[in-house]
């Protein structure tokens, strides 16, 4: 079911910087819909770090920052922490599903 | 802040129909568009449909022959019915509102539905 495109895992070091890209078609996000991101740690519900393309919600650390260009996006975490381990989803809208569509998922460890 | 909260059977059996309510606390259910996503074990996320207070409903193509929703404004309630479940429709179900920009913005903890004989 997926339909947007995502890395299954990235890792790197405290401190370090990883990039997640997710990577749609001309129906969701080449049609100009936002992208959001989520992260889901273990057992939880998944939670917006991420809105309307490159927007933090209050609380959301500035480490995390978005961005999209064409037909993808990308979410990039700076300064990376063990805290920041963490299953992370892009989500957006298709206009061919009439209905959200979310990435595959990525796995980010912190080595 | 606005919660939701899934409720329903943890263990629906095969060819059954899996019903689930969400109840929706700290706010209103108008004006706003509400949606149900799931989760099988180990997987991503799936869209299986949204209702406007409405009552409008869409779909997801692969469940529509399956899939309704429904919602009570009078009780700040919407609910999921899907039916003739098999193995492959065990998840955690959660709901979701939807705000503007298709943002899912508040979810539900979610509910593990099993699906087995």
């Amino acid at each position: 079911q997926p339909v947007l495109t995502q890395p299954p895992s990235v890792s790197g070091a405290p401190g370090r910087r990883v990039t997640i890209s997710c990577t749609g078609r001309s129906s969701n996000i080449g049609a100009g819909y936002d992208v959001n991101w989520y992260r889901q740690l273990p057992g939880a519900a998944p939670k917006v770090i991420i809105y309307g393309n490159t927007n933090r919600p209050s609380g959301v650390p500035d480490r995390f920052s978005g961005s999209k260009s064409g037909t993808s996006a990308s979410l990039a975490i700076t300064g990376l922490q063990a805290e920041d381990e963490a299953d992370y989803y892009c989500q957006s809208y298709d206009s061919s599903l009439s209905g959200y569509v979310f990435g595959t998922g990525t796995k980010v460890t912190v080595l | 802040q606005v919660q939701l909260q899934e409720s329903g059977p943890g263990l629906v059996k095969p060819s059954e129909t899996l019903s689930l309510t969400c109840t929706v606390s700290g706010g209103s259910i108008s004006p706003y568009y509400w949606t149900w996503i799931r989760q099988p074990p180990g997987e991503g996320l799936q869209y299986i449909g949204d209702i406007y207070y409405t009552g409008n409903t869409n779909y997801h193509p692969s469940l529509k022959s399956r899939v309704s929703m429904s919602v009570d404004t009078s009780k700040n309630q919407f609910s999921l019915k899907l039916n003739s479940v098999t193995a492959a429709d065990t998840a955690i179900y959660y709901c979701v509102r939807v705000e503007s920009g298709g943002l899912l913005d508040s979810w539900g903890q979610g509910t593990l539905v099993t699906v087995s004989s």
